[in-house]
């Protein structure tokens, strides 16, 4: 059981906008940044969105982050077929002493 | 660029030791925190263990606490996990992770290819 809940699975068609959530706690997300991760199995995962909405470079613009309370959500709009992957959210837990996932969706794009 | 490159997985009986390594390029390595992170076959991320970049600070999770030390040696480029009383649980792919900031609370932005760890008799 992952200290962070995620939905397992979430799907939509190409271009169309999908949202994955991530629910946590006073603990974690309510006092600190989330994290966002795309991981292809047997690859290295990649970070999406960093201190809750904020993109590295080289990540288009079709994902995005946001926060309320002790949830936060991934956004992806104009959905490809190269985003079916497995996203994970990530945080500090103050309580833990140590970093949280979520226990990932995985995206299909039909 | 950064590259994170794992090593020193394979199969092992329950019970037994094995040691990890990571090696880092592309980045002042001296600066940084580092991470390992696992995933068990069919299962989601799991935070191990984290390191400061000059080693004082070290945090494990409470599954490996006493079982798993985290270090590191700047001079190498080279991070290591040190893993002893291995259980079949502990069957995993094992990444090493760079944090952003120089203790390991800041967050982790790449990551290795990882490394496959296998537990059984």
């Amino acid at each position: 059981q992952s200290v962070l809940t995620q939905s397992p699975s979430a799907s939509g068609t190409p271009g169309q906008r999908v949202t994955i959530s991530c629910s946590g706690s006073s603990s974690s997300i309510g006092s600190n940044y989330v994290y966002w991760y795309q991981h292809l199995p047997g690859t290295a995962p990649k970070l999406l969105i960093y201190w809750d909405n904020q993109r590295p470079s080289g990540v288009p613009d079709r994902f995005s982050g946001s926060k309320s309370g002790t949830s936060a959500s991934l956004a992806i709009s104009g959905l490809r077929s190269e985003d079916e992957a497995d996203y994970y959210c990530a945080t500090w837990h103050d309580s833990l002493n140590g970093w949280v996932f979520g226990g990932g969706t995985k995206l299909t794009v039909l | 660029e950064v590259q994170l490159v794992e090593s020193g997985g394979g199969l092992v009986q329950p019970g037994r030791s094995l040691r990890l390594s990571c090696a880092a390029s592309g980045f002042p390595f001296d600066e940084y925190a580092m991470h390992w992170v696992r995933q068990v076959p069919g299962k989601g991320l799991e935070w191990l263990s984290g390191i400061s970049w000059n080693s004082i600070n070290r945090g494990y999770a409470d599954s490996v606490k006493g079982r798993f030390t985290i270090s590191r040696d700047n001079a190498k480029n080279s991070l290591y996990l040190q893993m002893n009383s291995l259980r079949s649980e502990d069957t995993a792919l094992y990444y090493c992770a760079k944090d952003n900031d120089r203790d390991y609370g800041g967050h982790l932005d790449f990551w290795g290819q990882g490394v496959l760890v296998s537990v059984s008799s």
